[in-house]
């Protein structure tokens, strides 16, 4: 099955700096990457994610790039602000074989802090 | 808010117990997930569903299981409940279960077994 390795653990940077969170996957076959971002007790909220034919897609702050080849992609957050801190969560997903034939592997995840 | 309820929000029970958690999914969702969150852990997917039928099982112990009614509501019932069982229960929905549909998350039960 997939496997997917998130690195770092842990995170801290200065308000205003970048912040940058990177998987590698393990199944070559898999083709979709979703970044979640996990508040202290709350829910896993989608935040970006990219399909594998395209190689990087941004929002605002946030950009996701993917390297099909080495089998990484990363989450990259600029300017940072201090409510950008929480755990994001790196995730992958093979082709289903149909309706109902999709699951999710997620990453350890990465808990960022925004010093200010 | 996602659309995706649970019920209960927290549990407390003692262990050898038996406890069920409900999820609702999203309205034309099919697709349903379970997740375990265990303190400072990622999330462990544990069992999907996809309109009333099993489909997948992930680290799911014999002691749990799950089902989802014909009105796609799930449950999760978690038996003979030992201390390590106590975390963070999330359940997601997708519309259709394919490559590529947003899981969209529940708010979570919060399980304590003491």
């Amino acid at each position: 099955g997939e496997n997917v390795e998130q690195h770092p653990s842990t995170l801290s940077v200065q308000e205003g700096d970048s912040a940058v969170i990177k998987c590698t996957y393990s199944d070559s076959a898999s083709n979709y990457f979703p970044w979640y971002k996990q508040e202290l007790g709350k829910r896993p909220q989608l935040i970006i994610d990219i399909r594998s034919n395209v190689g990087e897609k941004k929002d605002q702050r946030i950009a996701v790039t993917l390297n099909k080849t080495a089998k990484h992609f990363s989450l990259h957050i600029t300017e940072t602000q201090p409510e950008d801190s929480a755990v994001y969560f790196c995730a992958a997903s093979y082709p289903s074989a149909g309706a109902g034939s999709y699951q999710l592997t997620f990453g350890k995840g990465t808990k960022l802090s925004v010093i200010p | 808010d996602s659309g995706v309820t649970q019920t209960p929000k927290h549990l407390i029970t003692a262990t050898g117990q038996r406890v069920t958690l409900r999820c609702s999914p999203r309205s034309g969702d099919l697709s349903v997930y379970w997740y375990q969150q265990s303190l400072d852990q990622g999330l462990q997917f544990l069992i999907q569903y996809y309109n009333g039928e099993e489909r997948a099982k992930g680290n799911i112990l014999e002691r749990f299981s799950a089902q989802q009614f014909p009105d796609l509501h799930s449950e999760l019932n978690l038996s003979s409940l030992e201390l390590g069982d106590s975390a963070l229960y999330f359940c997601a929905s997708a519309r259709a279960g394919t490559s590529g549909d947003t899981q969209y998350f529940g708010p979570g039960t919060r399980l304590t077994v003491l």
